[in-house]
């Protein structure tokens, strides 16, 4: 079964400073990649998709992400973190080959940011 | 607002009590999710539907609960004799069924916070 690491729980970061969330994925494929962003007792946000093809997407709000197959990881990016970027982000994998249809979410990344 | 809606934002009943939550998709989208989202950890999925069929259930989806997508538009989530451990957000997503990709780009509503006293 395919399975979503985040291995940071909490990170906090200047305002101004560079960020990068980390993403591991446990797949027999190259499965469609998500980053997804959750404010405080809302819904998630899409903030990017890999789908095929450039392995660097770019998003919403000055976002991007690299996909490495070799370290089956997908990290999330942005050169300069603004403090309403403070939230809770997801990333989320979808098998492209088994006809199932859920999303397989990571238990997230708390981010903080300090003035 | 041409977003996923879901109804109410909030609920608070007592241990033993039925609920019922409200997802309203977005209107071209013709698949539509349930997940669960417990403190502390990422979204889990409960069921689907592609228009008013119910594809995939989890293995979370237990016989207390159960959904339902009418005329392949608004959704209804019930949970039965509700148990403390029901509490937790519950979320609504929906996608466009042309494509395996569109498939998966979920779009979530704000979801149903479920307090079970």
């Amino acid at each position: 079964a395919q399975s979503v690491t985040q291995p940071d729980i909490h990170i906090t970061v200047s305002e101004g400073a560079s960020l990068e969330l980390r993403c591991n994925y446990s797949y027999g494929a190259t499965p469609y990649l998500f980053w997804y962003v959750q404010s405080p007792g809302q819904g998630l946000q899409l903030l990017l998709k890999y789908f095929s093809g450039d392995t660097l997407v770019q998003g919403i709000k000055g976002f991007e992400a690299e996909f490495k197959r070799s370290q089956s990881s997908f990290n999330l990016r942005k050169p300069s973190v603004h403090w309403s970027d403070a939230a809770e982000y997801f990333c989320a994998v979808g098998p492209m080959d088994t006809g199932r249809r859920a999303l397989t979410f990571g238990s997230g990344t708390r981010l903080q940011v300090q003035p | 607002d041409t977003g996923v809606s879901q109804d109410p934002r909030h609920k608070i009943t007592k241990r033993g009590q039925n609920v019922t939550f409200r997802c309203d998709p977005i209107s071209e989208h013709n698949r539509l999710y349930w997940y669960r989202q417990t403190l502390g950890q990422g979204p889990e999925f409960l069921t689907y539907f592609q228009n008013e069929a119910q594809l995939e259930k989890s293995r979370l989806l237990s016989d207390r609960f159960s959904a339902e997508r009418p005329k392949g538009s608004f959704s209804t989530l019930e949970i039965q004799r509700t148990e403390q451990g029901d509490s937790a957000m519950y979320l609504c997503a929906s996608s466009l069924g042309t494509g395996a990709a569109l498939t998966y780009e979920q779009y979530f509503g704000p979801g149903t916070r479920l307090t079970v006293t």
